[in-house]
C-alpha cells in the first residue's frame, strides 16, 4: 500500500499563477485533510472533508479551494498564488481515529 | 473554539533523563487526542492517542502520554531520552461529538544532548 500520495513534492511558481496539489490515498479512509506548516506556526488546518461529496472549512482557508471528487482523491487549489502561500503543504487522511500523512508538498512563491 | 497550546518551542534535556513535553487543549465535546513527531524533511509519524479509557496511555518508541481531563492536558513523557527522540513534536486534538476537524498545536522542538 502506497498511503498518502502527494503530487508534486516540490515547486515553484510565480506570483499571480496557479497551481493544483494533489492528494490521494488508498486506505479507504472518509475523512481528509490539507494543512500547511511554516516555521513556528505549527501545522494549520486549510481545509477537510468529513466524507466523499463534502468540504468545510478549516483555520486559514481565505486563497485555497479544495475538491474532494471521490473518496481516494482530494485536491488543493491555489488560484492567483501569493508569496504568502509559500509553504510546505500536508495532506492527510483519516479513518476513525488517527491521522496517516503524506511526505508533503514544498511550494515555493516567487 | 477548539485549540491545542504546547507552550514551550523547545525542550532541552541530557540523555538518560525524563522528559516531558506539555500540551493542553480546549474543545467543547469528548476529545480525542494524539501525538505526532516529524523528523527533518519528513511527514509527520503517529506516536500515540487517547481516546476512552485509561488516562496513561503508551506509544511507540517508549513514549506515553498522560490525559488529565481537570486539567485539559495531554503532556507527552518518556522516562529516559535518547538523542535519537530529537525531533519536532505535534499535539492535536479532535472533538469527536460535532466535528471533524483535527487541530494540532505549534509544536515543540525536542532537544536531547549526550
Amino acid at each position: 500500500n502506497a498511503g498518502v500520495t502527494q503530487t508534486p513534492k516540490f515547486q515553484v511558481l510565480k506570483t499571480g499563477q496557479s497551481m493544483t496539489l494533489q492528494c490521494a490515498q488508498d486506505m479507504n479512509h472518509n475523512s481528509m485533510y490539507w494543512y500547511r506548516q511554516d516555521p513556528g506556526m505549527g501545522l494549520r488546518l486549510i481545509y477537510y472533508s468529513a466524507s466523499e461529496g463534502t468540504t468545510d472549512k478549516g483555520e486559514v482557508p481565505n486563497g485555497y479551494n479544495v475538491s474532494r471528487l471521490n473518496k481516494r482523491e482530494f485536491s488543493l487549489r491555489l488560484e492567483s498564488a501569493a508569496p504568502s502561500q509559500t509553504s510546505v503543504y500536508f495532506c492527510a487522511s483519516r479513518p476513525s481515529t488517527e491521522a496517516f500523512f503524506g511526505q508533503g508538498t514544498r511550494l515555493t512563491v516567487v | 473554539a477548539q485549540s491545542v497550546a504546547q507552550p514551550e518551542d523547545q525542550v532541552n534535556v541530557a540523555e538518560g533523563n525524563p522528559l516531558t513535553v506539555k500540551c493542553t487543549y480546549s474543545v467543547s465535546g469528548n476529545p480525542y487526542l494524539f501525538w505526532y513527531v516529524q523528523y527533518p524533511n519528513r511527514g509527520l509519524q503517529f506516536l500515540l492517542k487517547y481516546i476512552t479509557g485509561d488516562n496513561l496511555v503508551k506509544g511507540s518508541y517508549g513514549f506515553e502520554a498522560e490525559f488529565n481531563k481537570s486539567q485539559t492536558s495531554f503532556h507527552l513523557k518518556k522516562p529516559s531520552a535518547l538523542v535519537s527522540d530529537s525531533a519536532l513534536y505535534f499535539c492535536a486534538v479532535i472533538n469527536m461529538d460535532s466535528s471533524y476537524k483535527l487541530i494540532f498545536g505549534s509544536g515543540t522542538r525536542l532537544l536531547v544532548r549526550p
